[in-house]
């Protein structure tokens, strides 16, 4: 069971625009900031967003991240095939002092 | 340009313990935190614990009586521990850079497989 939670799948069809949830509570996403990670099958992850919406060097402004209270939302438009992965977001957990994961969603594009 | 290269055994028996290393190259080892997450298989990824070139380190509660992380910053390297291992640490385990408040350049992972 991991701390913040995320839907297992989602899926849109190339071209569109796709959302992904990330819920957690006040103690991680409520006062900490939000990461993003996309991991390609048999790959490590790989950082997409940090600091709740910055985008390191590389990653294309189609990729975006946003949190309101204690959920945060990873934001893909103009889907492409190769964007199927799976897509985790992470958190440090001041209660916990840990850091905390959700359970990775699975985008799949049509 | 930030690498992590990581080793360590890939197969155990219950009750063993797990050892991995794994080694810096460019950016700077002393300025930075680093971290251990693992990832069951078909599974999410749980984070282990952090370090600092220090050895000033935090443990996953639900790990810590199992687990050491330390540093040997001399050779900018770190190290994970777990000791009496069971089926259940079985995983793809990672090393991680912290920065920037995220976890930003993993290693290429080792499949650790408790079996008896």
């Amino acid at each position: 069971q991991s701390v913040l939670t995320q839907p297992p799948s989602v899926s849109a069809a190339p071209g569109q625009k796709v959302t992904i949830s990330c819920s957690g509570s006040t103690s991680n996403i409520g006062n900490n900031y939000v990461s993003w990670y996309v991991q390609l099958p048999g790959t490590a992850p790989k950082l997409l967003i940090y600091e709740d919406n910055r985008r390191p060097s590389g990653i294309p402004d189609r990729f975006s991240g946003s949190k309101s209270g204690t959920s945060a939302t990873l934001g893909i438009t103009g889907l492409q095939i190769g964007d199927e992965a799976d897509y985790h977001c992470g958190a440090w957990d001041s209660s916990l002092s840990a850091g905390v994961f959700g359970g990775g969603t699975k985008l799949t594009v049509l | 340009q930030v690498q992590q290269q990581q080793w360590g055994a890939g197969l155990l028996k219950p009750s063993e313990t797990l050892s991995l290393t794994c080694a810096v190259y460019g950016g700077s080892f002393t300025t930075n935190y680093w971290s251990w997450i693992r990832q069951p298989p078909g599974k999410g990824l749980e984070w282990i614990g952090q370090s600092n070139h220090f050895g000033s380190t935090t443990y996953n509660p639900s790990l810590k009586s199992r687990v050491t992380i330390s540093v040997d910053t001399s050779k900018s390297q770190f190290s994970l521990k777990v000791t009496s291992v069971t089926a259940a640490d079985t995983a793809v385990y990672y090393c991680v850079r912290i920065n920037n408040n995220a976890w930003d350049y993993w290693g290429q992972g080792t499949l650790v497989t408790v079996s008896a």
